[in-house]
């Protein structure tokens, strides 16, 4: 089974700062996922991405798959109140295999 | 309209007690899945069900029993609870077994005492 390590665990910022979050892998992804939880609701899917050097970007997340595709950041802009909440990577395997997700990183934004 | 909804919302019981959760999606989507998440913030696949029929088993206790009356439906019945056994547990739906767009529930908080 793949282990997949998110960094930092913990991320406390002001409302207006940039940060950056990252999904890593010791073996190839197949296709890799970002998801956010925020507290007291499920996980909500972000993104999927799937090809090496993919960039995609939902306003103000940027979200970037490695050429390798063995590594994954999650660039927020001017981060918000709102955007509080745990963010999770998954990689989705192959045809009929189960997500699995790394241990997450909460991210708390203070207004 | 909710498109994955669980009940309860919350569940206190004391170990030894048989409980049940319950999960129903208004998607239409044949696929279903249980995920544990426990206080660090881990989720990990327990079960799914693809029309009823049971594609993933993890190395779960037994005393967790999975039931898909149709495939609107998963439930999730636990046996001779533990305190071990107190997490959020979340039910989600994807179209079939190929798609990895899951939609997630609310989740259900069980605390066993």
């Amino acid at each position: 089974t793949q282990l997949l390590e998110q960094s930092p665990q913990f991320l406390s910022i002001q409302e207006g700062e940039n940060l950056t979050v990252y999904c890593n892998s010791s073996s190839v992804f197949s296709s890799l996922q970002w998801y956010r939880q925020e507290p007291g609701e499920g996980p909500v899917l972000l993104v999927t991405v799937v090809t090496g050097g993919e960039v995609k970007k939902l306003k103000r997340l940027t979200f970037q798959f490695g050429d390798a595709r063995k590594d994954s950041s999650l660039h927020i802009t001017a981060a918000q109140p709102g955007d509080t909440g745990l963010y999770l990577c998954a990689e989705a395997p192959g045809y009929g295999n189960k997500l699995v997700f790394g241990a997450g990183t909460i991210l708390r934004v203070k207004s | 309209d909710t498109a994955v909804s669980q009940t309860p919302k919350y569940l206190v019981t004391q170990m030894g007690n048989d409980k049940s959760i319950k999960c129903e999606q208004n998607l239409g989507h044949d696929t279903m899945y249980w995920y544990k998440q426990d206080s660090k913030k881990f989720l990990k696949i327990m079960f799914s069900y693809n029309n009823k029929e049971l594609i993933i088993n993890e190395t779960v206790p037994n005393r967790f029993s999975p039931k898909s009356p149709d495939k609107a439906h998963l439930n999730l019945h636990i046996n001779s609870l533990e305190l071990g056994d107190s997490a959020v547990y979340f039910c989600a739906s994807s179209q079939d077994k190929g798609d990895w767009t899951q939609y997630f529930g609310p989740g259900t908080r069980l605390l066993v005492l």
